[in-house]
């Protein structure tokens, strides 16, 4: 039963357009998400996060819209680079009443933008 | 460096046999995280580890997992009796201060383990 889902295993975009990806979530305690970009070979690194009482967030390229009464966020990309390309992973946590050290992952997916 | 740092990067190992998967933080952070991710997955969490305790040990699949991080610093995950099913990378992650929402965790490249 999986509490983080990402239901597209891929996205092909052409560079300089928008790259949206999506995860929606079953659990509404959670209350903090993340999103996380992994290259082959490498660990996953941080991108974006948001906290329950923001609907959006920005940070240059990349920007994270919350939907909390969809359980809902998506990860915008725009415009896409060549070097995006990358899986992506969508993760939530309970900040409260719950685990701090407990990330539930998405299964990701696998973004390729091509020039 | 300045990362995260795993060893070994590769293990083969036999059914049966004792593994165990070392972790070297970045220096000053407090909090460890052991993750497992299996083909097509995505990370799974094990244990998380604020200074030399276990604040959270409830991934663990059975008792035959066990990490420890004795002087707050360096961890190793040691696995008993090897079943085909570990097979996966195994993933140690830190952070600054305990809590995921405290600020993002920073990832080891992993272990990949392999149970012939």
């Amino acid at each position: 039963d999986q509490q983080v889902k990402q239901n597209s295993p891929s996205l092909s975009v052409q560079e300089g357009r928008i790259s949206i990806l999506n995860c929606d979530y079953t659990n509404s305690m959670f209350d903090y998400f993340l999103w996380y970009k992994k290259y082959p070979a490498e660990g996953p690194t941080f991108l974006i996060s948001i906290s329950s009482i923001k609907d959006k967030n920005e940070d240059g390229r990349f920007t994270v819209f919350l939907n909390k009464s969809a359980k809902h966020l998506s990860l915008h990309i725009v415009p896409s680079q060549p070097g995006d390309s990358a899986v992506y992973f969508c993760a939530a946590s309970r900040q409260y009443g719950g685990s701090q050290g407990n990330l539930i992952f998405g299964k990701g997916t696998k973004l390729s933008v091509k020039p | 460096g300045a990362g995260v740092s795993q060893t070994p990067s590769n293990k083969v190992t036999e059914k049966g046999k004792y593994v165990e998967l070392r972790c070297d933080p970045i220096s000053g952070h407090t909090a460890l995280y052991w993750y497992r991710q299996s083909l097509g997955q995505g990370p799974e969490f094990l244990i998380y580890f604020q200074g030399t305790g276990a604040a959270d040990d409830s991934g663990l699949p059975n008792d035959r997992f066990f990490a420890v991080r004795p002087e707050g610093s360096v961890s190793t995950l040691k696995i008993q009796r090897t079943e085909r099913g570990d097979s996966a990378v195994y993933l140690c992650a830190s952070s600054p201060r305990g809590g995921p929402n405290t600020g993002e965790l920073f990832f080891g490249e992993g272990s990949r383990l392999t149970v012939l």
